[in-house]
């Protein structure tokens, strides 16, 4: 099935050491989406791509950064995570940018920051 | 800017009991309109949508009527059961900035 994959579905790292998520979909969609989400918290968008086009939300910290090195992949780099940075994270896709289409969820990746 | 409020919870109820779970919106234009769920531990999944005014999104016994007058989108499932426990979103959805604005979401807990 087509679908949005993300993995580790767990993932633990040190305080101040680098760490990067990864998702994968399979449905061919042009835009893709990075989201933060904290406990009995709405998610909360950190970034996205418009095809190889970057879009950074105004109040997305400089220690997240991300990649997408084709259609199918993209990443998220914690540069030096520190304890507020204990979240899910979860990537979405979208077809196109139009509003009426329907953004598709991967299962998230929850990080825990020791 | 673009906002969603949706009723605080938890809501509590029992099995085969009316849910309603109120969720407005303010925006310009006319945006699209989801509700997500997000089930213990997982990501969020898509219940339904309405693209246009006075559209019906319907799925699982969830129905939901984008109101443009009342500014309103909300949940409804005329009997529930013990697996529709999960937290519950609303969210618009315009295609400046191409993004989702969530509510803050309303955890529903369905007692056998």
């Amino acid at each position: 099935d087509a679908m949005v994959i993300q993995n580790p579905r767990y993932q633990v790292t040190q305080f101040g050491k680098p760490v990067t998520l990864s998702c994968s979909q399979t449905l061919n969609h042009n835009v893709m989406y990075w989201y933060q989400q904290k406990s009995s918290q709405a998610p909360k968008l950190l970034f996205h791509y418009y095809d190889k086009d970057f879009n950074n939300e105004a109040d997305t910290p400089d220690n997240f950064q991300s990649r997408r090195p084709n259609t199918s992949f993209c990443f998220l780099d914690i540069r030096s995570p520190g304890l507020g940075d204990a979240a899910m994270y979860l990537c979405a896709t979208n077809p196109r940018a139009q509003n009426q289409e329907t953004q598709y969820f991967g299962p998230g990746t929850r990080l825990l920051v020791l | 800017g673009n906002s969603v409020t949706q009723m605080e919870g938890p809501v509590t109820l029992s099995e085969e009991a009316f849910l309603t779970i109120n969720c407005t919106y303010t925006a310009t234009g006319y945006p699209s309109l989801f509700w997500y769920v997000q089930y213990p531990g997982e990501g969020l999944q898509l219940l339904l949508k309405a693209t246009k005014a006075d559209d019906k999104g319907s799925n699982k016994g969830f129905e939901a009527t984008y109101r443009k007058e009342t500014t309103s989108f909300h949940l409804e499932k005329g009997s529930v059961q013990v697996s529709d426990s999960a937290v519950y979103f609303c969210a618009l959805k315009k295609a400046a900035g191409n993004k989702l604005t969530f509510g803050g979401g309303t955890r529903v807990l369905v007692k056998p």
